[in-house]
Order: C-alpha cells, then structure tokens, then sequence
C-alpha cells in the first residue's frame, strides 16, 4: 500500500512569505506527527495528532507555527512570516495508534528553503 | 529533557558486526525501544523493536538487558549500504507530551 506521502517535496520561498506543508498519511493511522530536522541534526519533535486533535502544542518553535488535521487524515503544517532559521526539512511520520509500542511510518519530507 | 544517549558516530570495514548502544536511564516500565535507520534525503524507518531480553528479525537484532537502562542494536556482517544514521526512540510521549528522538549515531562503513 502506499506509504506516508508529503508535498511539496522542496519548497523555496522569500523571508517573510507564508507556507503551507501537506502531510497524506497511511491510510487508517490514526497517529500523525511532524518533526523537523535542520541540515546535520536530529530529529526535532513539533507536534501530533491522535484522530484530528492535537494534545500539546508546546512543542511548535513559535506562534508563526501552526498545524491542523481535518477528517483524520491529511495535515497541514503551516509556517507564517518564514525567517531564514526555519530552513529545515519538515518530517511527517504516521502510525496505527498512539501507544507505547507504535511505530512511526515516516515520509520523506519537504525541504523548505528560505531565502 | 533527552530521555536517550547515543554515540555520536561509528566507523566499520565492510563485513564487521557493529554494535551500537543506547542509553535511557529513565525508561518507564511501559516503554519500548524502538531502532530507526535514516538515509540522506530519506525519512527515518523501522528497523527493530524491543521490551526486553533479545529481539532478532531478518535485518538486526536488539540486546536489552534485564534493568532495561540501555539497549545494543547490533548490525551483523555490515555493507556499504549500511552507512547510515541510526536512532534510538524510547517510548511514545514524555511527561511533556513530545516524542524525544536521540541525536542518532553516524555509522560510517568504507570498504
């Protein structure tokens, strides 16, 4: 079957700009989760979702950050006023449930570069 | 708070069996460890996962010992493929509700 799906694969916009990242997940996971990894780092968690809600949200690096998951499959990570320091690649991973053992089932990300 | 720490990278000859360990001090009785590979460009994916004692599947296996405050992924007879970054995740949720991924370890395999 089709795996987690992200797009756009790369995205290059101007400092100050808006974007829009889309996350298609597995389909009936019901766990959805971003991270993001800047170039030659680990994995920094952002946020998840359990169904359409998100639990916390102290993990989003700032209040330009913000993501929202509709009809309990595809999310939207949504960056307002870019700075150059969200240069990362942003990381989608889904998995059937969230507990303990669930595995995570990643994409292989959108690449946003701003300039 | 990192729940895990690994080393920060490895070198191997091709061939070699190579084994990586994972600290996690504070791992709670419900948790699993679970071991993701990463490739440049690529999204992490699932390699192994354990709860105690030794898990082996067609890839690697997992040594966990009995207080469960650390685990060993060891990689048999390793390629070049295997040249990777390698992350161990401790559990789902911290008591901050964030998913807390290790730094990951560099595995470099040269011929």
């Amino acid at each position: 079957g089709a795996g987690v799906s992200q797009s756009p694969s790369n995205k290059v916009t101007e400092k100050g700009k808006d974007v829009e990242l889309r996350c298609d997940p597995i389909s009936g996971h019901t766990a959805l989760y971003w991270y993001r990894q800047s170039l030659g780092q680990g994995l920094e968690f952002l946020i998840y979702f359990q169904g359409n809600s998100a639990p916390d949200k102290s993990g989003l690096p700032s209040d330009r950050f913000s993501a929202e998951r509709t009809g309990g499959s595809v999310s939207t990570l949504t960056i307002q006023r870019t700075q150059q320091e969200d240069s990362a690649v942003y990381l989608c991973a889904s998995s059937e449930g969230l507990r303990q053992a669930s595995i995570q089932y990643f994409g292989a990300g959108t690449r946003l570069s701003v300039l | 708070l990192a729940k895990t720490t690994q080393p920060i990278s490895m070198d191997s000859y091709e061939g070699q069996e190579v084994n990586i360990t994972c600290s996690h001090n504070n791992i709670a009785t419900n948790d699993y460890i679970t071991w993701y590979q990463q490739f440049p460009s690529q999204g992490p994916r699932f390699i192994i996962q354990g709860y105690k004692t030794k898990v082996t599947n067609e890839v690697a296996s997992l040594f966990i010992p009995a207080d469960r405050k650390s685990s060993t992924l060891s990689l048999p007879r390793v390629s070049l493929s295997d040249t990777a970054v390698y992350y161990c995740l401790v559990g789902g949720t911290d008591s901050w509700g964030k998913f807390q991924f290790g730094a990951g370890t560099q595995v470099v395999v040269t011929p």
